[in-house]
């Protein structure tokens, strides 16, 4: 299966543990995006990365969240000092450009204690 | 924030029943994607729909895009047990990100 890969599926943390999450996008993809999900909604746009350039960053980030595509492949999302409100499905998603559909991994679901 | 709204919020059909989901949006797009999401899993692409076309057909799936009205709709035909899922359209806005609905919950009874 060549889709986009999330890891870990699920991780439970305690309140002001620093998580990392990642993303394998579809090899030919050259655009990574990260989205934001809370229960009972559509997901929210965090940030994107054409290659290693990361383009746009969401209000939604904020200076505790980092996202990171060194190589142009795999990207990482890092969330510091968690709090009750970063508990969410985070999606990763790929595509080879903006006028075609964006694939997405199944998501790593963050539970705050 | 949100891009716009789907309409109904929910909905329940029997099997072999029509299911039309609407959606609303408010600034001016290049596409308008149609997406599923089963319950904890990631997003499915269903349809991409753009803003010089009407209408779209994929098997049992029929989208409508009306860019005058800012909204679209997704009929889905002869439904199955397994169309049960949460639909969401996505816009463009004009720009790379994609901006989520609120979705609708789709359940379809044997």
């Amino acid at each position: 299966d060549t889709g986009v890969s999330q890891d870990p599926r699920h991780k439970i943390t305690k309140r002001g543990q620093n998580v990392t999450f990642r993303c394998d996008p579809i090899s030919e993809h050259n655009r990574l995006y990260w989205y934001r999900q809370t229960l009972g909604q559509g997901p929210e746009f965090l940030t994107y990365f054409q290659n290693e350039a990361q383009l746009e960053k969401s209000r939604l980030l904020s200076d505790r969240f980092s996202a990171e595509r060194p190589k142009g492949s795999f990207s990482t999302l890092e969330i510091q000092r968690t709090e009750q409100g970063d508990s969410a499905m985070y999606l990763c998603a790929s595509s080879s450009n903006p006028d075609q559909p964006q694939h997405f991994g199944d998501g790593t679901r963050l539970s705050i204690l | 924030s949100q891009q716009g709204e789907e309409d109904p919020q929910a909905l329940s059909i029997q099997e072999g029943e029509n299911a039309t989901m609407n959606c609303s949006y408010k600034t001016s797009i290049n596409n308008l994607q149609w997406y599923r999401q089963n319950s904890g899993r990631g997003l499915v692409h269903l349809i991409l729909i753009r803003s010089n076309e009407r209408e779209k057909h994929s098997g049992r799936l029929r989208v409508t895009l009306d860019t005058s009205k800012k909204s679209s709709s997704l009929l889905i035909t002869a439904s199955r047990a397994a169309d049960t899922a949460s639909y969401f359209c996505a816009t463009d806005a004009e720009t790379d990100k994609l901006i989520f609905g609120t979705g609708t919950r789709l359940q379809v009874f044997p």
